[in-house]
């Protein structure tokens, strides 16, 4: 059974950084880009980023790049988002997401919270 | 970017009831490949989001039949027919061609 379990989050002031952090299991994590999805509370899905298997192809939503950086661990079957510069629009559900298909988000994290404000 | 455009915004069904959602997208979403890479996502009430379609018709592993998707281009349908119980929340279009990654703002389905 393939899980994906978020950890990190937390409340946060303007400015300041914090890391998520999301454990795979139940697939071969190294064989598959990854995502990083947000909601922000009553709001629709904002996608954030992706990394490929191999780290080698990196994307960025315009809203977060130049302050936020996806990376993972294979031998930790561990995907991350390091936050910086963070702002009150930034507070939202944080969602892992698998694309072991083509193009598609397939499995989900229960999701971590992140709360920016002062 | 591309804008992905639901209709309608909310939708009541009975039960046993059919439905239909529309995602249209401001673009093509047939990639240089030849694909389609519109997905479907249902958020059921305090759960994270599941994977319903991918490539516009394709049914996820363990997904009923009741769920169907059909489309090209830029308009693309999602039909749920013997709506039941569990099938209530809100549903998302997204497009997997281009980055980046973007989903419809939600369609929302209750029971009348």
């Amino acid at each position: 059974e393939v899980q994906l379990v978020e950890s990190g989050g937390g409340l946060v002031q303007p400015g300041r950084s914090l890391k998520l952090s999301c454990v795979a299991s139940g697939f071969t994590f190294s064989n598959y880009g990854m995502n990083w999805i947000r909601q922000a509370p009553g709001k629709g899905l904002e996608w954030v980023a992706y990394i490929s298997s191999g780290s080698s192809y990196i994307y960025y939503a315009e809203t977060v790049k130049g302050r936020f950086t996806i990376s993972r661990d294979n031998a930790k079957n561990t995907l991350y988002l390091q936050m910086t510069s963070l702002r009150s629009e930034d507070t939202a559900l944080y969602y892992c997401a698998s694309q072991t298909g083509s193009r598609y988000f397939d499995y989900w994290g229960q999701g971590v919270m992140v709360t920016v404000s002062s | 970017d591309v804008v992905m455009t639901q209709t309608p915004v909310s939708l009541s069904v009975s039960l046993g009831g059919q439905v239909s959602i529309s995602c249209r997208s401001s673009q093509s979403l047939v990639h240089n490949n030849g694909n389609t890479y519109l997905s479907w996502y249902l958020q059921k009430p305090g759960q994270s989001p599941q994977l319903l379609i991918y490539k516009v018709s394709n049914r996820f592993s363990g997904i009923s039949d009741r769920f169907s998707g059909s489309g090209s281009g830029t308009d693309f349908t999602l039909k749920i027919s013997r709506v039941e119980p569990d099938d209530l929340g809100v549903y998302y279009c997204g497009q997997g061609t281009q980055y980046p990654r973007t989903f419809g703002g939600g369609t929302k389905l209750e029971l009348k």
